[in-house]
């Protein structure tokens, strides 16, 4: 059964990158999936930044496409998460998720906080 | 302002019957993209609680169901249960030019 895990730093400071981790355990980053980030202020909402296909192919939210990357990392199992000239808008608990068409399995979840 | 529109709380008692709308518009639901829901516990990540519209996981009770009619879906949620109290978002895909992945704002259930 696959699972994944979310890891990376809680806290960065204003106008730095965010930069986050998603291990997957249980299978193969390489099936037939793609590899999504979803994001949630607190309080709040889910918003969709982006996916990545293993071959490394992506989408991105149009909203944060000047400042998001996704990547893949096929050796390691995992794929990750860079977000660019970050404000405190962008503090929200940032989740890994597999996308089928819908997002199942998805991880615990890691906070992120944008402050000085 | 979210491209799926959801009512931002519903309520009902322990028994009852409730439901849930998404209102999308051509470009998502009406184009003949599928939706998906989630159930968010609070403090937990969402979980997938119905897919392809209608579609039940493994280990989801039968009180949940789905269904999609045009540019709307529903979730209806019955035999309400306490436990059942969490936020509930849907989810499809949509063909303009805003976010390939789109989102309801997401609802308070609570169980009275």
């Amino acid at each position: 059964q696959v699972q994944l895990q979310e890891s990376g730093p809680g806290l960065v400071k204003p106008s730095g990158t965010l930069s986050l981790t998603c291990a997957v355990s249980g299978g193969s980053i390489s099936s037939s999936n793609w590899w999504s980030w979803v994001r949630q202020p607190p309080g709040k909402g889910l918003e969709w930044i982006g996916e990545i296909y293993h071959s490394g192919s992506t989408n991105y939210n149009p909203s944060l496409k000047s400042r998001v990357t996704i990547s893949v990392d096929k050796s390691k199992n995992q794929f990750s998460l860079k977000l660019s000239s970050v404000t405190a808008a962008d503090t929200a608990v940032y989740y890994c998720a597999r996308a089928v068409n819908w997002f199942d399995p998805w991880g615990q979840g890691t906070l992120v906080t944008v402050s000085s | 302002q979210s491209v799926l529109t959801q009512p931002p709380s519903v309520s009902g008692a322990p028994g009852q019957r409730v439901t849930i709308s998404c209102t999308g518009s051509s470009s998502n639901i009406g184009a003949g993209y599928d939706v998906h829901w989630y159930q968010q516990l609070p403090g937990t990540a969402p979980k997938l609680l119905i897919y392809g519209n209608s579609n039940r996981p493994s280990g989801v009770p039968d009180r949940f169901s789905g269904s999609k009619s045009g540019t709307s879906a529903s979730l209806a949620i019955t035999g309400l249960q306490a436990e059942d109290e969490a936020d509930y978002y849907c989810q499809s895909y949509d063909s303009s030019l805003s976010a390939h992945v789109v989102f309801g704002g997401g609802t308070k259930l609570t169980v009275l």
